[in-house]
């Protein structure tokens, strides 16, 4: 039962351009939504989160908006780098503190 | 802070042998997770301890899995008898606490394969 949905497995930009990365959720518990960055034979590595009380947040070329009505959120990046090459993945975080459901990933591709 | 060190990388097996990942944590985390990636399925939660004890293993798939935690900064998660149906990415994580204030630690991953 995914409960965090990821429907673009692979998105294609030019370098400088924006990346738009998009997450649909089920769980309407859910506290904070988090994005995690992987790159090839790594581990995720956190990248940034929201509040569930909140819409958006931002961090350097990295922002976050969150719609609860639709239960879908979106990662922004601007501008995007040949660096941000990596799969990304979106997570919720439930009431219990400690399960984070994942999606099952988009693969970002930054041409020069 | 050499961060949180799985072995081996990779593991190719025959099916019926048992597998044995490891995991350290990074040094003074109280929370452990582990983590198997597929392309179907994403990354799915197998099992969660603090301080040591099991608290959520709702995730383990069925008992040919088990993990344990026998002191405060390893981990193992053993297969046994391992399957073609296991083959994935497993990950390690650590974190101090839970919650959105401590973002998870990730290993490098054991590519298991299953043959």
């Amino acid at each position: 039962d995914q409960q965090v949905k990821q429907n673009s497995p692979s998105l294609s930009v030019q370098e400088g351009r924006i990346s738009i990365l998009n997450c649909d959720y089920t769980n309407s518990m859910f506290d904070y939504f988090l994005w995690y960055k992987k790159y090839p034979a790594e581990g995720p590595t956190f990248l940034i989160s929201i509040s569930s009380i909140k819409d958006k947040n931002e961090d350097g070329r990295f922002t976050v908006f969150l719609n609860k009505s639709a239960k879908h959120l979106s990662l922004h990046i601007v501008p995007s780098q040949p660096g941000d090459s990596a799969v990304y993945f979106c997570a919720g975080l439930g009431s219990n503190d400690y399960k984070l459901s994942f999606g099952a990933g988009t693969t970002v591709t930054v041409r020069a | 802070d050499a961060g949180v060190i799985q072995s081996p990388r990779h593991e190719v097996t025959e099916m019926g042998q048992e597998v044995t990942l490891r995991c350290k944590l990074i040094s003074g985390h109280n929370s452990l997770f582990w983590y198997r990636q597929t392309m179907m399925r994403g990354l799915e939660l197998l099992i969660y301890f603090n301080n040591n004890v099991p608290i959520d293993d709702s995730g383990m798939p069925e008992d040919r899995f088990s993990a344990k935690m026998p002191n405060a900064s390893f981990s193992t998660l053993k297969i046994q008898p391992s399957e073609p149906r296991d083959s994935a990415v497993y990950f390690c994580a650590s974190s101090l606490g839970t919650g959105v204030q401590s973002p998870l630690h990730f290993g490098n991953g054991t590519r298991l394969t299953v043959t």
